[in-house]
């Protein structure tokens, strides 16, 4: 079957760096997305792997290991803003969104 | 950015009344749009895949008669929660692709319902 596994939380310092680790099975593969949610809203688009590597963003990098079914979402210099829950979600063979159950990121002072 | 507009944010009804969500894609056109319910501290569960012009497509479990979904439009797709019970209150929350893959998925702002 299909299946994505991500710790359900996390907690972490201001200032400080982590790393969210998601991992993927699915119906063959067509990406791997990160989202970002606060509670009471909807889902906001952080990024996208479809090629093993490194995708920095700002911030916020992303990294894809195709052979290993396996993602990481890693956020550098954390603000208190960014707590929130953070969604992976598998595109499969028929370009359908299978998504993780979040992990809650807590930001400490 | 390509956004999609929901309303209603949060509506509160009595068992056995209706509800309809609207979904509007502001800037592009949605040939499909995506409708998910998200129970708390639980993941994105799609119920439905709608096709402009064509029926929706049900995911296992989810009652069709129950989830009306209407794409009529390029523009609009809704969801009407038919006869609505408390174990209906959700959060329903709907999507749409707007560009290649890359450019990821767009989220309206969702919609709580509560049935009491």
């Amino acid at each position: 079957g299909q299946n994505i596994d991500q710790p359900t939380e996390m907690t972490a310092t201001e200032g400080a760096i982590v790393q969210i680790n998601c991992t993927y099975q699915t119906s063959g593969f067509n990406g791997l997305f990160w989202y970002q949610q606060h509670a009471g809203e909807a889902p906001t688009f952080l990024s996208y792997n479809v090629l093993d590597g490194l995708e920095e963003k700002g911030r916020f990098s992303s990294f894809l290991s195709r052979s290993k079914g396996y993602s990481y979402l890693l956020l550098k210099e954390l603000q208190m803003k960014d707590s929130a829950s953070y969604l992976c979600a598998a595109m499969d063979s028929n370009y359908q969104l299978i998504w993780g159950a979040g992990t809650k990121l807590i930001i400490k002072p | 950015g390509a956004v999609v507009s929901q309303h209603p944010s949060w509506v509160i009804c009595k068992s056995g009344t209706s509800v309809k969500i609207e979904c509007r894609s502001l800037d592009f056109q949605a040939t499909t749009m995506f409708w998910y319910r998200q129970f708390p501290k639980q993941s994105l569960m799609l119920m439905a895949t709608s096709n402009e012009g064509s029926k929706a497509t049900y995911e296992q479990g989810v009652e069709k008669d129950k989830f009306l979904i209407n794409h009529a439009s390029l523009t609009l797709s809704t969801l009407t929660v038919t006869s609505a019970h408390p174990e209906d209150s959700s959060f329903y929350i709907c999507s749409a692709r707007f560009g290649e893959v890359v450019d990821g998925y767009t989220f309206g702002s969702g919609t709580r319902l509560t049935v009491v």
